[in-house]
């Protein structure tokens, strides 16, 4: 079984501040690791995958997250926020292997507000 | 290429009617998946089909049951619906076979008055 946790629901901060956005995983089996954005009353947006190689990936927008298996972590990181950035930020896994290949198992989310 | 559709974007039904929801994906996706989000319960994955086949089911009562068309459109149905039941309903489709990007579509927002 999969199950993952963000442990903050919501983070302020201020805009051109750092932020980080905190996410563990557990899982019995090895995974695929996800960060998906969700602007209001809309759907979700694939913001970065890792599914192997380099530990450290990259977003087209400056976000970026590293997989950390010792920890079973996969943070998301951005060194400077803007206004636009302000929405709600989900951390998933799904494992892999062809049976639970659209399966996601998403965190609780964490708002990110990007205060003026 | 058009994003995935979901109709209707609002609905509003009353304890114990049922709803059919309907997920039209990316042309050439065979798989599609859908989500449960609620401010309680967060996100949780409801079922997938993949080529008009039920592949993987989350932790759902019988009430929630879907079903693929071989165009790969997707419905799903909840019958005898619960206050509970309120909430956005979000497909998601993808290539399929094996692990491909999903992606969502702007979700159906059910309410259950």
């Amino acid at each position: 079984a999969q199950s993952v946790t963000q442990l903050d629901s919501q983070v302020p901060v201020f805009e051109e501040a750092p932020v980080e956005l905190r996410c563990n995983y557990s899982s019995s089996v090895s995974v695929y690791l996800f960060w998906y954005v969700q602007y209001p009353n809309q759907g979700l947006q694939l913001l970065l995958k890792y599914l192997s190689g380099s530990t450290l990936v990259e977003s087209i927008n400056g976000f970026e997250a590293e997989f950390n298996k010792s920890q079973t972590s996969f943070h998301l990181r951005k060194p400077s926020v803007h206004i636009s950035d302000t929405a709600e930020y989900f951390c998933a896994v799904t494992p892999i292997g062809k049976a639970g290949a659209n399966n996601l198992f998403f965190g609780t989310g964490t708002r990110l507000t990007v205060i003026p | 290429k058009a994003g995935v559709t979901q109709t209707p974007r609002y609905l509003i039904k009353t304890r114990g009617q049922q709803v059919t929801l309907s997920c039209s994906p990316i042309s050439g996706h065979r798989s599609v998946s859908w989500y449960q989000q609620t401010p309680g319960q967060g996100l949780q994955f409801l079922f997938e089909y993949f080529s008009e086949t039920q592949r993987n089911k989350g932790n759902f009562p019988g009430r929630f049951s879907g079903r693929q068309f071989s165009n790969s459109r997707s419905e799903m149905n909840v019958s005898t619906l619960e206050l509970g039941d309120s909430a956005l309903y979000l497909c998601a489709s993808s290539l399929g076979e094996d692990y491909n990007e999903q992606f969502f579509g702007p979700g159906t927002r059910l309410t259950v008055l």
